[in-house]
């Protein structure tokens, strides 16, 4: 248990329906990260929350949309994929302190997209 | 560009050493890190190196090399719980994190 849980662990869907990734820190961190991890490939950064700000999106297809209500809770909604977005797809936080704090990883939702 | 390289997989036998290389290249670089992911799970922080030199965690140590851009992770006592991705990132001049793709650790008895 790292303090940050992700809901649901696994996800089966259509090409045309909307769905909603949740993630959720208890560390009382300030910074919250999407992240999507294909089979033996990097992490990819999708998008990065300081302070509830959007700082960082990388170039993600408007299919995926976050949104960050409070520094504590982080939502991915998902309309429309593809099968080619099937992966894992982590959340992660950390303190923002100036410095180089560890990243805290959630369990991630396994995403499945027929 | 920004890279990281690790090998894609290894193996060893329990009870022996096992140690896995990282090499990268970063716009500037603010640390490397070291986590192990168990299949199915988040991937957990092992180590953090910013200067040069070996730092021991346990069966664990981590090593950096700045002027190299080299960085490996030694493993030893090795057990079989020790079979997992082990996942190299730097942290670039905006402390954003660079990954490379994980090495999978395969411990056969």
């Amino acid at each position: 248990e790292t303090g940050v849980t992700q809901t649901p662990r696994h996800l089966v869907m259509g090409m045309t329906n909307k769905k909603s990734l949740k993630c959720e820190q208890h560390l009382g961190h300030n910074a919250m990260y999407w992240y999507k991890q294909s089979a033996k490939k990097p992490l990819e950064l999708m998008f990065v929350y300081n302070f509830k700000e959007q700082t960082e999106n990388n170039s993600v297809p408007s299919r995926f949309s976050p949104e960050c209500p409070n520094s504590s809770h982080l939502f991915l909604h998902l309309h429309t994929l593809q099968p080619e977005d099937s992966a894992l797809y982590l959340c992660a936080s950390r303190r923002l302190a100036g410095e180089a704090d560890t990243q805290y990883f959630g369990p991630g939702t396994r995403l499945t997209v027929l | 560009g920004q890279n990281i390289d690790q090998p894609t997989e290894m193996t060893a036998t329990e009870g022996a050493i096992v140690q896995i290389n990282c090499t990268y290249q970063t716009s500037g670089f603010n640390g490397l890190f070291w986590y192990q992911q168990h299949a199915g799970e988040a991937p957990t922080f092992l180590s953090y190196n910013v200067l040069d030199g070996l730092e021991e965690k346990g069966r664990f140590s981590s090593f950096l090399s700045r002027s190299k851009g080299y960085s490996y992770l030694l493993l030893k006592e090795l057990q079989m719980k020790d079979s997992a991705s082990y996942l190299c990132a730097a942290m670039d001049s905006n402390y954003q994190l660079i990954w490379g793709a994980g090495t999978k650790l395969i411990i056969k008895p």
